[in-house]
């Protein structure tokens, strides 16, 4: 079982729409959450951390932890073309995970 | 305050021949992790490193690969007799030392493509 798990994809959304990426973790000795965006050819880029249980805001961008499920998501409002990317999910324990990528097409 | 730095951004090897690449942490940031991504695929976290003490290399294979963290200057990332398969992106990232704390947030660098003719 792998300690991050993602849909690799391809997600196609609208622009405009809500995108919704999801991830799960095997380790429930997590205690931080991230999620990183990727760029073809480019390095990852940190988008939000999360730590606690609940819902985190941050301009377009809502990350959602529940630890008890062991799932963290991504949600993208009003989705544009430059949102498309790969959205990575990672969580810590004793080292770092990082899933494999969840590939996003925002349609023009 | 400079991001993470690595060094070449593209090297290109023959096979045989030796492949050295550089990382330099953001400023105050003590650990430094390697990754590896092959076309179309994800990270493969390699080896996790704190200044003059390597603390998982969990992820390098166990032959021809080698990392360190010198006391001063780069963290440098070396590959002996590389092998067309080791053709791939090379990623660095950096965090802060957090005393009793979890691993924390890590900051990439722009990558070393390396290819191997």
């Amino acid at each position: 079982q792998k300690e991050v798990e993602q849909n690799s994809g391809p997600l196609s959304v609208p622009e405009g729409a809500i995108a919704s990426l999801n991830c799960t973790y095997s380790d429930r000795g997590s205690q931080s959450f991230f999620w990183y965006r990727q760029y073809s050819g480019k390095s990852p880029e940190l988008i939000m951390s999360i730590y606690s249980n609940g819902d985190k805001e941050d301009g377009r961008f809502t990350a959602q932890l529940n630890k008890a499920s062991q799932y963290v998501s991504l949600l993208i409002r009003d989705s544009q073309p430059s949102d498309s990317a790969t959205y990575l999910c990672a969580t810590t324990g004793n080292q770092f995970y990082f899933g494999t990528g969840t590939s996003l097409t925002v349609i023009p | 305050n400079a991001g993470v730095m690595q060094n070449p951004r593209h090297l290109v090897r023959r096979r045989g021949q030796e492949a050295r690449l550089r990382c330099s942490p953001m400023k105050g940031h003590s650990h430094v992790y390697w990754y590896r991504q092959l076309p179309e695929e994800g990270l493969k976290f390699m080896v996790y490193l704190q200044k003059e003490n390597i603390i998982d290399e969990s992820g390098m294979p166990k032959e021809r690969f080698s990392a360190e963290f010198p006391k001063e200057g780069p963290s440098i990332l070396r590959i002996q007799q590389v092998v067309r398969g080791d053709s791939a992106a090379y990623f660095c990232a950096s965090s802060p030392y957090i005393t009793g704390g979890p691993v924390d947030t890590q900051y990439f660098g722009p990558g070393t493509r390396l290819t191997v003719l």
